[in-house]
């Protein structure tokens, strides 16, 4: 069965560091996969979507990467601060569904 | 204001009392979701709808109900709700999932007593 892995459940990296959050993916071949950031007791909020013949995919700050062949996505966020501290969860689709990876989370420390 | 509105956002109720949480979305988005949110379990995927009419079971849709009447409107439905449905709950809607994100809306905790 198709299988979302995000590889660690915690982060923590000192303000104005890079961020590098991992998902991995086994049993199948997405088209694109997206990624979401929330906070405790609240919904996840879209961030990014890659698709899969795109290699790198930037939005201010943040930067996702996919590549088919290790079957990974990589989300980067640069110069990182506090107010990234967050769950982030990548979601990569099944048919026309979306399933989500468990997350990890990001604490940033100042 | 490009919104996903559900309610109640909170809600206790007794085992076996039928409820229904709505969920409405103003952006004429074709997809909707609903997920339930659990410790340790993270994101599940109850049913989703594709458009009026035509609506899916998800990954854990027992003991849940969903209609889609309306492009606007995909409530969830529990008939006979159970301790075990205790959670906390979402609904997302997208125009397209290949090319654009879910909104979520703010979520319904529920508690099943």
């Amino acid at each position: 069965s198709q299988k979302i892995e995000q590889n660690s459940e915690a982060l923590n990296i000192q303000e104005g560091k890079t961020a590098t959050l991992t998902c991995n993916y086994t049993n199948y071949s997405p088209a694109y996969l997206q990624w979401y950031r929330q906070d405790p007791g609240r919904g996840p909020v879209f961030l990014l979507l890659i698709r899969e013949n795109e290699k790198e995919k930037r939005k201010e700050r943040l930067k996702v990467t996919f590549d088919t062949t290790l079957k990974q996505s990589l989300f980067h966020i640069t110069a990182s601060q506090p107010a990234d501290s967050a769950t982030y969860l990548c979601a990569p689709p099944a048919g026309t569904a979306l399933i989500f990876g468990k997350g990890t989370t990001l604490s940033v420390s100042s | 204001e490009a919104q996903v509105t559900q309610n109640p956002r909170y809600l206790i109720t007794v085992t076996g009392k039928k409820l229904t949480v709505t969920c409405s979305q103003n952006m004429n988005h074709e997809y909707m979701s609903w997920y339930r949110q659990d410790p340790g379990l993270g994101l599940r995927q109850i049913y989703y709808s594709m458009n009026v009419e035509v609506t899916d079971k998800g990954d854990v849709p027992e003991g849940y109900k969903v209609s889609r009447k309306e492009k606007r409107n995909f409530p969830l439905i529990l008939e006979s709700p159970s301790p075990n449905q205790t959670s906390l709950y979402f609904c997302a809607s997208s125009l397209s999932p290949s090319t654009s994100g879910y909104t979520f809306g703010s979520g319904t905790r529920l508690t099943v007593v």
